[in-house]
């Protein structure tokens, strides 16, 4: 079945700067990964995602990128603010099919 | 329109006995997931129902736990005998497409077995 593995568990940064998170998959099969951003106490919410047929997709200050060879995405967040601190989880899937999650990246953005 | 709704939102309850919880999707979604998050870990999968196909049971922990979903719609999540071990938040999440699988997320429940 799929595995998903993400890095790094946490992550600090300035306000300001830029964040990167990084995931694997193992199934060559999955075709879609989304990113969720948790806050304590609350529900996962769905931030970004990306389709197996396209390499990269932008939101404002966020960004996704997959690597079908490698079987990798990562998350970029660009100038980093307070709000942004929270938990990250990547995850994948093939079609709608369960998905199978990473363990996630506690961000704390310094002010 | 509303999102995906759940209770309660907390459950204590004493070890051996028996729990349901309830999940309602958003309004035409045809997919709904279970998922459990045991505290500071990440999401793990229980079980999925598409439309009317069987249910992927494939990551329930153990013949304890089941779950079913009424007319397409509401599901409830049984926890038999709860042991311990059991504690977490229970997340439901539903879904509409088919073919790219966004989900979105209940606010759980949050189960304590003591």
């Amino acid at each position: 079945g799929e595995n998903v593995e993400q890095h790094p568990s946490t992550l600090s940064v300035q306000e300001g700067d830029s964040a990167v998170i990084k995931c694997t998959y193992s199934d060559s099969a999955s075709n879609y990964f989304p990113w969720y951003k948790q806050e304590l106490g609350k529900r996962p919410q769905l931030i970004i995602d990306i389709r197996s047929n396209v390499g990269e997709k932008k939101d404002q200050r966020i960004a996704v990128t997959l690597n079908k060879t490698a079987k990798h995405f990562s998350l970029h967040i660009t100038e980093t603010q307070p709000e942004d601190s929270a938990v990250y989880f990547c995850a994948a899937s093939r079609g709608a099919q369960k998905l199978v999650f990473g363990q996630g990246t506690r961000l704390t953005i310094n002010p | 329109g509303a999102g995906v709704s759940q209770s309660p939102s907390n459950k204590v309850t004493e070890k051996g006995k028996d729990v349901e919880l309830r999940c309602d999707p958003i309004s035409g979604h045809t997919a709904l997931y279970w998922y459990r998050q045991s505290l500071g870990q990440g999401l793990e999968f229980l079980i999925y129902f598409q439309g009317n196909s069987a249910p992927d049971k494939s990551g329930l922990p153990s013949d304890r736990f089941s779950a079913e979903r009424t007319g397409g719609s509401v599901s409830t999540l049984t926890i038999q005998r709860t042991q311990q071990e059991d504690s977490a938040v229970y997340l439901c999440a539903s879904s509409f497409r088919t073919t790219y699988n966004e989900q979105f997320f209940g606010p759980g429940t949050r189960l304590t077995v003591l």
